[in-house]
């Protein structure tokens, strides 16, 4: 089955600093890839995703990159703001359903 | 609406108590999802509706029961549940094969935030 390596664990920073969470998948079958982000106490969140046959995606201070010969994609943030301290999770998926396999998650902490 | 929903948002329950889980969602959606997630740990799949009927339970065990009554709803009947089961559970739903092709996003609900004493 498919396997999803998220790095780091924790990550910290100042405020207006860039982060960048990477994740990478096992199984080339996979083409879609989601991240999400889960506030505490709260639900997951989809904030971005990309598919198989796109590079790079953007939403204003977010984007998500992927590279499927190494099998990884990763999630960068910049000009961070404390609410954007959250856990982060990258997820892949294949096929018509949609049954995700999840990263272990970051922590993301926003020092202001 | 482009929501999914879940009752309760918290629930306290004794080992020999029984309880249900409510999730409802009208986006039409034909698979629908349990979830178990531990404080910062991903969500733990348990179980999937596809069509109303089950089609992946993750071996989970039988004190967690659950039921699809119709397309928009989901139960999760507990019984007899042991503190470790204490987590957020989560339901989720999203589009299904045969449905919207290449529309894979998944909807999680708020969640039940269960403790068992």
């Amino acid at each position: 089955g498919e396997n999803v390596e998220q790095h780091p664990s924790t990550l910290s920073v100042q405020e207006g600093d860039s982060a960048v969470i990477k994740c990478t998948y096992s199984d080339s079958a996979s083409n879609y890839f989601p991240w999400y982000k889960q506030e505490l106490g709260k639900r997951p969140q989809l904030i971005i995703d990309i598919r198989s046959n796109v590079g790079e995606k953007k939403d204003q201070r977010i984007a998500v990159t992927l590279n499927k010969t190494a099998k990884h994609f990763s999630l960068h943030i910049t000009e961070t703001q404390p609410e954007d301290s959250a856990v982060y999770f990258c997820a892949a998926s294949k096929g018509g359903s949609y049954i995700p396999t999840f990263g272990r998650g970051t922590s993301l902490i926003v020092h202001p | 609406d482009t929501e999914v929903t879940q009752t309760p948002k918290h629930l306290v329950m004794g080992m020999t108590n029984k309880k249900s889980l409510k999730c409802e969602q009208h986006m039409g959606h034909r698979a629908m999802y349990w979830y178990k997630q531990k404080a910062k740990k991903p969500p733990e799949l348990m179980f999937v509706y596809s069509y109303e009927k089950l089609s992946i339970n993750e071996s989970v065990p039988s004190r967690f029961s659950p039921e699809c009554p119709n397309s928009s709803l989901l139960n999760l009947h507990l019984h007899a549940l042991q503190p470790e089961d204490s987590a957020l559970y989560l339901c989720a739903s999203s589009q299904e094969r045969g449905q919207l092709a290449g529309v894979n996003e998944q909807f999680f609900g708020p969640g039940t935030r269960l403790t068992v004493l």
